[in-house]
């Protein structure tokens, strides 16, 4: 069974950094793309970027290049999303999800790590 | 920047067929893949729709995607409405550097 299991959810102050995670199982996890989803409160969704495990390569979408980061342990078979100084507005839920063969959709979402920033 | 633009909100009775709209601000609607995710509150999306057109096992029948390149649109039509489709319901798809861009997303209210 494929499953997307995501740390669980953080309190932060705005200016620290922070890395969560998404761990895959029940495939080769280096053989699909796995993508990173936020939702802010209330709010749609928003695609930031994905990552290809199996050689790093990453593409982010504008709105979040120079943002965030993305990276991955193949070895742990663990995908991440990291801030290096957190803003208020960087509240939000984030999703992992896993792209399908072929990649045109998301066939598999973790289930959400909360992220709230307040000082 | 490539969008994608959803009706803010629809709603239809029981039984009854409902559209929803998804339009690409420029470019072919038709040059990259739409796919429809399915979200209910507090829950993870899923996908009803990918490949414009094509349903995941498990998704019945009475959701469908279309393409129309006349108005640089992508639909879903949830036919035979149930109380339990009312949901909010995302598009998505590419830009021409093939990073994803979703739709801001439309609630479906089934009453």
């Amino acid at each position: 069974e494929v499953q997307l299991v995501q740390s669980g959810a953080e309190v932060k102050k705005p200016g620290e950094s922070l890395k969560i995670s998404c761990k895959g199982s029940g495939y080769s996890f280096t053989s699909y793309w796995i993508g990173w989803v936020r939702q802010m409160p209330g709010k749609g969704l928003e695609w930031m970027g994905i990552i290809y495990p199996g050689d790093s390569d990453t593409r982010y979408s504008p709105s979040f290049q120079g943002q965030v980061t993305i990276s991955a342990d193949k070895s742990i078979s663990t995908a991440y999303l990291q801030w290096s100084s957190l803003k208020a507005s960087d509240t939000a839920m984030y999703y992992c999800a896993r792209l399908s063969y072929g990649g045109a959709m998301f066939d598999y979402w973790g289930q959400g790590t909360l992220v709230t920033v307040s000082s | 920047n490539f969008m994608l633009t959803q009706p803010h909100s629809v709603s239809e009775s029981p039984g009854k067929t409902v559209t929803i709209s998804c339009t690409g601000s420029s470019g072919s609607i038709a040059s990259n893949y739409v796919q429809w995710y399915q979200q209910r509150p507090g829950s993870a999306p899923t996908t009803v729709i990918y490949e414009d057109n094509q349903r995941p096992s498990g998704v019945p029948d009475r959701f469908s995607g279309s393409i129309d390149s006349s108005s640089n649109s992508a639909s879903l039509t949830i036919s035979g409405l149930k109380t339990e489709d009312e949901a909010d319901y995302y598009c998505q798809s590419y830009d021409s550097s093939n990073r994803g861009v979703f739709g801001g997303g439309t609630k479906l209210t089934v009453l």
